[in-house]
């Protein structure tokens, strides 16, 4: 039980165009999701956190207007990079939480 | 949350017991100790946590000192595909996660 899925596993896009990533919980319903960004040989550093049927909470230095997050349902959370730039490559990381955060495969982002 | 401090790295031959210790001497009365592991490329996996007493489970054995300020986390025969960084986590139940460096643990073969 208790997996997580994303959705693309990696995309490849151009600069100045928006990317959507979903996040679901497949056996499980959560009402807290989380989105994570990690760059090469670093650790994991948490965006926001995603409450189904309210506003995310973002961390703060992450752009709000840029990093748009979507908790529609109790078990799809949607990351969407609006006008994606080169520096947003990186693997976005989604976890779903229900007491234990479990978390997803990763998304892998190359914005050319 | 509380700080945890764990090694930088760790080397386990194949086959023996990977023990790997995480300082938490701040942790308050009502935080859990939580062990998950990212494999290269992967999203973390959750391992093991425990509150007070030491747990054990099909991957792992989490050991709690009795004053809570430390941890070990135990993989009792290491093979190859536990090559890994571990993230020791300190949190209230529902809290957000914020991982530190973890350990990076290399199984020689």
């Amino acid at each position: 039980g208790a997996v997580v899925s994303q959705h693309p596993s990696w995309v490849i896009c151009k600069s100045g165009t928006s990317v959507k990533i979903e996040c679901r919980s497949l056996d499980f319903q959560a009402t807290t999701m989380f989105w994570y960004r990690q760059f090469p040989k670093q650790s994991l550093m948490l965006m926001a956190t995603s409450n189904e049927g309210s506003k995310a909470t973002y961390e703060q230095g992450v752009e709000k207007d840029k990093f748009l997050i979507n908790h529609a349902s109790l078990t799809l959370s949607t990351l969407t990079v609006t006008s994606a730039h080169p520096e947003d490559s990186s693997f976005y990381i989604c976890s779903a939480l229900v007491g234990t955060q479990y978390f997803g495969p990763g998304t892998r982002l190359l914005v050319l | 949350d509380a700080k945890t401090t764990q090694p930088t790295s760790m080397d386990c031959a194949e086959g023996r017991a990977a023990n790997l210790p995480c300082n938490h001497s701040t942790i308050s009365g009502n935080e859990y100790v939580y062990w998950y592991r990212q494999i290269h490329s992967q999203g973390p996996q959750y391992i093991i946590h425990g509150l007070k007493n030491n747990e054990t489970n099909e991957m792992a054995s989490l050991i709690i000192t009795e004053d809570r300020k430390s941890s070990t986390l135990i993989l009792p025969h290491a093979t190859l595909r536990d090559t890994a960084v571990y993230y020791c986590i300190v949190r209230n139940r529902d809290d957000k996660i914020i991982f530190g460096k973890g350990t990076r643990l290399h199984i020689l073969p």
